[in-house]
């Protein structure tokens, strides 16, 4: 069975600090590995989406990469804003194309000005 | 082009009644997914469903829980006879193929009394 464990559970860091946020998997056999965030009382929007065969993607300030050997992602945010605290959900699919995404409980970040 | 909708919002209901939620896919999108999410735990996967298909409901609870994606109009999410634990946030996401990025909605935060 699948788990999703995503560490810190809560992190506060100085605006402008470069930091990332840590995801494992217990099955490497993913389909995908989707980022997300989500805002306090909102819905979750996607950061970014990584398929089995890449290793990373990029999307601004984000970089995702992906290790399926070892069971792990790293979200990087560099030069930190106050507008990025929110809290970061890793979910991944598979090992098939099922459609069903399993979750971490996620960090939450504050970025302190 | 319009994100994922839900509707209602917020939904109160008192023991025992009917709660019935409602999502509208992005345009374009013909899979439909909902998650729920417990207070102090993480996004569960219920049900992904097509067009009139349900594909996978290994996360809908055996009883009262029912979902459908009907030829026109929205997807609903019923729950029937509701009980102070169905208290939740539900999201909606949405994709073009199954293997694709999720949108998301808002969500509708059911609150029983």
């Amino acid at each position: 069975k699948q788990e999703v464990t995503q560490i810190p559970a809560a992190l506060s860091v100085p605006e402008g600090e470069n930091l990332v946020l840590n995801c494992s998997f217990t099955d490497s056999a993913i389909y995908n590995l989707q980022w997300f965030r989500q805002d306090p009382g909102k819905g979750l929007t996607s950061l970014l989406l990584i398929q089995s065969s890449q290793r990373e993607q990029t999307s601004g300030r984000l970089n995702a990469s992906l290790d399926k050997s070892s069971g792990r992602s790293t979200l990087y945010i560099a030069a930190s804003q106050p507008g990025d605290s929110a809290t970061y959900l890793c979910a991944v699919m598979g090992p098939s194309n099922t459609g069903k995404l399993i979750f971490g409980q996620g960090t939450t970040l504050q970025v302190k000005p | 082009n319009a994100g994922v909708m839900q509707n209602p919002r917020h939904l109160v209901r008192r023991r025992g009644q009917e709660a019935r939620l409602r999502c509208s896919p992005m345009k374009g999108h013909s899979h439909v997914y909902w998650y729920r999410q417990l207070p102090e735990e993480g996004l569960k996967f219920m049900v992904y469903l097509q067009k009139e298909n349900i594909i996978d409901e290994s996360g809908m609870p055996k009883e009262r829980f029912s979902a459908e994606f009907p030829k026109e109009g929205p997807s609903i999410l019923r729950i029937q006879q509701v009980v102070r634990g169905d208290s939740a946030a539900y999201f909606c996401a949405s994709s073009q193929e199954s293997d694709y990025e999720q949108y998301f909605g808002p969500g509708t935060r059911l609150t029983v009394t």
